[in-house]
């Protein structure tokens, strides 16, 4: 375990479906970001939310929501999404500190999503 | 801009081998330097990570030496374990955290 928990672990969904993906950290972390895996594609970042605010949003089709309620959870809704959307969504978490190194990321299990 | 490029594999090796894997990276300043490594069926998980030129990271085996004239962060192991087979991704971590496109290792007894 590594203190980023992701639900459900796999979802096979309709195109004309709404759902969503949880995740949940136990790090006391203040940073959380969704990325998406496809195959032979680098990982995309979608979204990051720092302290709660949604500060990054990489021209991400509106048919994905994220929602952060608080520092330790994250939401990803979907929408009518597209068979090209099926992929891992990972969700990650990281503490952000201003005047030091940076640190890597904390990731989840991940969901694999497949839309049909 | 900031980008990470690695050998695309994949990699095949025997057990104990020596393997390498090479990273380089395009970024503005001076960003922390990441090997994460995917299980099947997982997450990805951080293997090591340097935050200066010349920091070496180390673990379970696994080392990356933080070379800032040639930009390039690769991975080695002296001697792989079956158990080592999974996909690699080297990672730069300025404002966010940009991946590669990952190595596919797979080590056979």
């Amino acid at each position: 375990e590594t203190g980023v928990t992701q639900t459900p672990r796999h979802l096979v969904m309709g195109m004309t479906n709404k759902k969503s993906l949880k995740c949940e950290q136990h790090l006391g972390h203040n940073a959380m970001y969704w990325y998406k895996q496809s195959a032979k594609k680098p990982l995309e970042l979608m979204f990051v939310y720092n302290f709660k605010e949604q500060t990054e949003n990489n021209s991400v089709p509106s048919r994905f929501s994220p929602e952060c309620p608080n520092s330790s959870h994250l939401f990803l809704h979907l929408h009518t999404l597209q068979p090209e959307d099926s992929a891992l969504y990972l969700c990650a978490s990281s503490q952000e500190r201003t005047a030091i190194q940076p640190d890597g990321y904390t990731f989840g299990s991940g969901t694999r999503l497949t839309v049909v | 801009g900031n980008s990470v490029t690695q050998m695309e594999g994949p990699v095949t090796l025997s057990e104990e081998a020596f393997l390498t894997i090479n990273c380089t990276y395009t970024a503005t300043g001076y960003p922390s330097l990441f090997w994460y490594v995917q299980y099947p069926g997982e997450g990805l998980q951080l293997l090591l990570k340097a935050t200066k030129a010349d920091d070496k990271g180390s673990n379970k085996g696994f080392e990356a030496t933080y070379r800032k004239e040639t930009t390039s962060f690769h991975l080695e192991k002296g001697s792989v374990q079956v158990s080592d087979s999974a996909v690699y991704f080297c990672a730069l971590r300025a404002n966010n955290l940009f991946f590669g496109t990952g190595t596919r290792l797979t080590v056979i007894p």
